[in-house]
Parts: structure tokens; sequence; C-alpha cells
């Protein structure tokens, strides 16, 4: 059963425009989210989260948006730049886990041209 | 400043033979798991570990054993390769959910 989704393989956009990944879940009883960078020949790397209690986090020129009746977030870039082109995961800890473990969206491939 | 260390990076095996993947960290985390990665599905939990000592199942254990051997290390074990188990593997650690660390990880193809 997966508790989070992304839905797009894959997203093109250009440089200096917006990046939007999206990302569902089925689980309302998620605390936080997470979303995670990686690039090709390296693990994963934290990029930025949200509490369950709150609807948007900012960082940089990263922004998450939690729409809790939606139950969908969203990862915003923005200006976009070629060094942010990576697979982009979205994650969470199933609350019978007691945060103790991840489960992971499938993955977007994030392509920012020059 | 090395985090955490999978060996190899690379490997190829045939089917049926067996080897294990070394994962060793260097912050002192409690918990430490292994992931799988194929196109179109993600990060797939096989194995975690809470604590030193201690070892569960994630989604996808069938074919594989682990080793909690002391707090740094933790590996992964194939007894008998299947073509099925082709895929890059990450051995993270964290401390609770949000501080996950992850190791480089692991090409594996089974011929």
């Amino acid at each position: 059963d997966q508790q989070v989704k992304q839905n797009s393989p894959s997203l093109s956009v250009q440089e200096g425009r917006i990046s939007i990944l999206n990302c569902d879940y089925t689980n309302s009883m998620f605390d936080y989210f997470l979303w995670y960078k990686k690039y090709p020949a390296e693990g994963p790397t934290f990029l930025i989260s949200i509490s369950s209690i709150k609807d948007k986090n900012e960082d940089g020129r990263f922004t998450v948006f939690l729409n809790k009746s939606a139950k969908h977030l969203s990862l915003h870039i923005v200006p976009s730049q070629p060094g942010d082109s990576a697979v982009y995961f979205c994650a969470a800890p199933p609350p019978e886990t007691s945060g103790s473990r991840l489960t992971f969206g499938e993955g977007t491939q994030l392509t920012v041209n020059p | 400043n090395a985090g955490v260390t999978q060996t190899p990076k690379f490997q190829v095996l045939k089917t049926g033979q067996s080897m294990t993947l070394q994962c060793a960290q260097d912050m002192n985390h409690n918990s430490m798991y292994w992931y799988r990665q194929d196109p179109g599905m993600g990060l797939r939990l096989i194995y975690y570990s809470a604590s030193e000592g201690t070892t569960d199942k994630g989604e996808v254990p069938n074919g594989y054993n682990v080793s909690r051997l002391n707090k740094r290390e933790f590996s992964l074990r194939l007894e008998s390769a299947a073509p099925s188990q082709t895929s890059v593997y990450f051995c993270a650690s964290s401390v609770g959910g949000h501080g996950y660390t992850f190791g480089s990880g692991t090409r594996l193809t089974v011929v």
C-alpha cells in the first residue's frame, strides 16, 4: 500500500522559472513530511520538511506547501537553476512506526534547462 | 567526516551467488536502514535496526538477511542472488525520521 505517491515521474522547466513538484498521501495521521534530493551516483540528501500543523515552510528558494484537506503537498523551487536537476522524493514517517522509519514516494526527475 | 560509508560501490553477481553489502556510520546514530531503489518504485525499505541488537523487516525483506554487528555497522546479505535483486541499495542512519543520512549506494547487477 503506497502511502505516499508522486504521480509525475519527470518534470522539465527552464532556468529561472518555477518548478512545482507534487506529492499525495493517504494517511491523515502523518506528523510531518520531508523532501529529499538525489543526484546521480549519490545518496539522497535532506532538503526541507514541514510539520502537519503548518501549511507552508520556506527555506531560501525552496517552499513546501501542505494542503491537509486534499492530502497533498508540493515543493516549489523559485527560481529554478540547472544545479537543481535531480530526483526529488517526498517522504513521511508512518504513525505506526512511532516516527522511526520513513516511507518514500516514487520520485520525480527534475530537469532544469539553461 | 565520512557519515555513512557503503562498500562495495558496484558489484556483478551470478544467479545463486551470495554476497554481503557493508555499511558503517560514524555519527553515533541509533537507527540504521537498508533501502533499495528501483525505477518507478522509489525507495523501499528492506530491513531496519532501531538500535544495536535489534532488527526488523521492512516492506521488501524476502531474499535478504541483516546483521547489526555493533552500533556503527549494519550489513545486508543476499544468500542466493536472483535477477529481481538487481537494484541500487542504500544504507542510511538516523536519529529519528528527520535525521536520515544516506550512503552513496551500491549498484548491484545479478545476471
